[in-house]
């Protein structure tokens, strides 16, 4: 158990939809990472938050968002939903702060446009 | 743009054999630090060494070792004994320091699997 918790586990929806993915980082960790893995893609960072401020932005479609909230607890929110985006999406926390520190990745949500 | 390059899609092991996965990186940083996470059929996203770019010597882990060549942008993982828990996908990851983001670059992975 990485500490990293991810809800739902599962979510199967339908295209043009609208979903919300959840991710708490591990107890004193500052930023979260969102990351998808897709069979055409593979694995590729999305976006960060550090103490609710956007930090790095990778290859996330403007139809995805991502914030952060005073309980360090993040969203990724998926919008306009099209087959492509069914994917596994990780979320991953890291305590900060500037120096390294292994990241940590949640058990995934497994998302399913049909 | 960092790229990160496994070369070896698919790979089976006997049981107690050892291993070896290759991963070629490209990048024009000079900091960074390199990865090779596990992923078994559960799914979870596990680290299994890391090395930092400034550090000569290999790292290693009980049976997992590294063989990194900086010069020839080279970073093969060595499983030793292989046990039939080794099975799983494993990912060569890369991360330069940039502004406190330590974000990962993955490569497409290696399939793995031990054979009893």
């Amino acid at each position: 158990d990485s500490g990293v918790t991810q809800t739902p586990k599962h979510l199967i929806t339908a295209t043009g939809q609208r979903v919300t993915l959840r991710c708490s980082p591990r107890s004193g960790d500052l930023s979260v990472y969102w990351y998808q893995q897709s069979l055409d893609q593979g694995l590729q960072f999305l976006i960060q938050y550090y103490n609710g401020e956007e930090r790095a932005k990778g290859n996330i479609l403007e139809r995805f968002s991502a914030q952060q909230f005073p309980d360090l607890h993040s969203e990724l929110n998926l919008s306009s939903l099209e087959l492509g985006d069914s994917a596994l999406y990780f979320c991953a926390s890291e305590g900060g702060g500037g120096i390294y520190n292994e990241q940590f990745f949640g058990p995934g949500t497994r998302l399913t446009v049909l | 743009a960092q790229t990160v390059t496994q070369s070896q899609p698919e790979m089976s092991v006997q049981e107690a054999e050892t291993v070896t996965l290759s991963c070629t990186y490209d990048t024009s940083e000079s900091n960074y630090y390199l990865f090779w996470y596990k992923q078994p059929p559960s799914r979870q996203m596990i680290l299994v060494i890391r090395q930092e770019a400034y550090k000569q010597q290999n790292a290693t882990e009980n049976r997992f070792s590294v063989n990194f060549q900086k010069a020839a942008k080279s970073f093969s993982l060595k499983i030793s004994d292989s046990q039939l828990g080794d099975t799983a996908m494993y990912f060569c990851a890369f991360a330069i320091s940039g502004a406190g983001s330590y974000q990962l670059t993955f490569g497409k992975g290696t399939k793995l699997s031990v054979i009893p």
